[in-house]
């Protein structure tokens, strides 16, 4: 069965200074992985996938199949940027998403 | 358009009671998932309706049932209502289409129904 792990609860950072939150999952296949976050009192919401490779608000995830890990990267934390974050997976044709438990991101200044 | 929306916004049920959630996608989506978030953990699926049809099934009781309607907006029941069943109830719509997908849509996710069951 497929899983996804992210180990810390609460990662509390600096404003300005790099940030990564840890992602990893477990699937014998070709995993599709997002990241999605929920700002205070708003809803989910994608934040970014693997197959666009692409830079949202300046984070980064690189899919790493030797690892099965899919982390988050900023290298300059903003204030905005505290939130919930969610990894996730999905493993068939299908809507379905397998999440983490999330990680709050608090960034102090 | 508002996005997904989701009624009622709360709902204070007692043990053994029934319950109904609904949900409207983003207008022109086809696929409506559900999800179950219990406090400190992430969404867990429960059901993916596409075409009026399921497509999927998370690892839940028979006391767990869904339907879509032909406008695409679904409802989830859940019987006999249980303690553990108290959480954040989220609806997702895509526009993923299960002819021609291979991989998934992004998922729009309404605000969700908080159930609580004394």
């Amino acid at each position: 069965a497929q899983r996804v792990t992210q180990p810390e609860k609460l990662l509390s950072v600096f404003k300005g200074a790099p940030v990564e939150l840890k992602c990893n999952y477990s699937y014998s296949g070709s995993p599709e992985l997002f990241w999605y976050v929920q700002y205070s009192r708003q809803r989910l919401q994608l934040l970014l996938r693997h197959i666009s490779r692409e830079s949202i608000k300046g984070f980064t995830a690189d899919l790493n199949k030797g690892e099965t890990s899919f982390h988050l990267k900023k290298p300059f934390a903003q204030e905005e940027d505290s939130a919930m974050y969610y990894c996730a997976l999905n493993t068939g044709t299908a809507s379905k998403l397998t999440f983490g438990t999330g990680t709050r991101l608090q960034v102090t200044l | 358009d508002a996005g997904v929306t989701q009624s009622p916004t709360h709902l204070i049920k007692t043990r053994g009671q029934q319950v109904t959630l609904r949900c409207s996608p983003i207008s022109g989506h086809k696929s409506v998932s559900w999800y179950q978030q219990v406090l400190g953990q992430g969404p867990q699926f429960i059901f993916q309706y596409y075409e009026k049809e399921e497509r999927g099934r998370g690892n839940f009781p028979d006391r767990f049932s869904a339907r879509q309607f032909p406008n695409y907006s679904s409802e989830l029941n859940v019987n006999a209502l249980l303690l553990g069943d108290s959480a954040l109830y989220l609806c997702a719509s895509s526009s993923w289409d299960f002819s021609t997908s291979i991989y998934t849509d992004t998922q729009y996710f309404g605000p969700g129904t908080r159930l609580t069951v004394l």
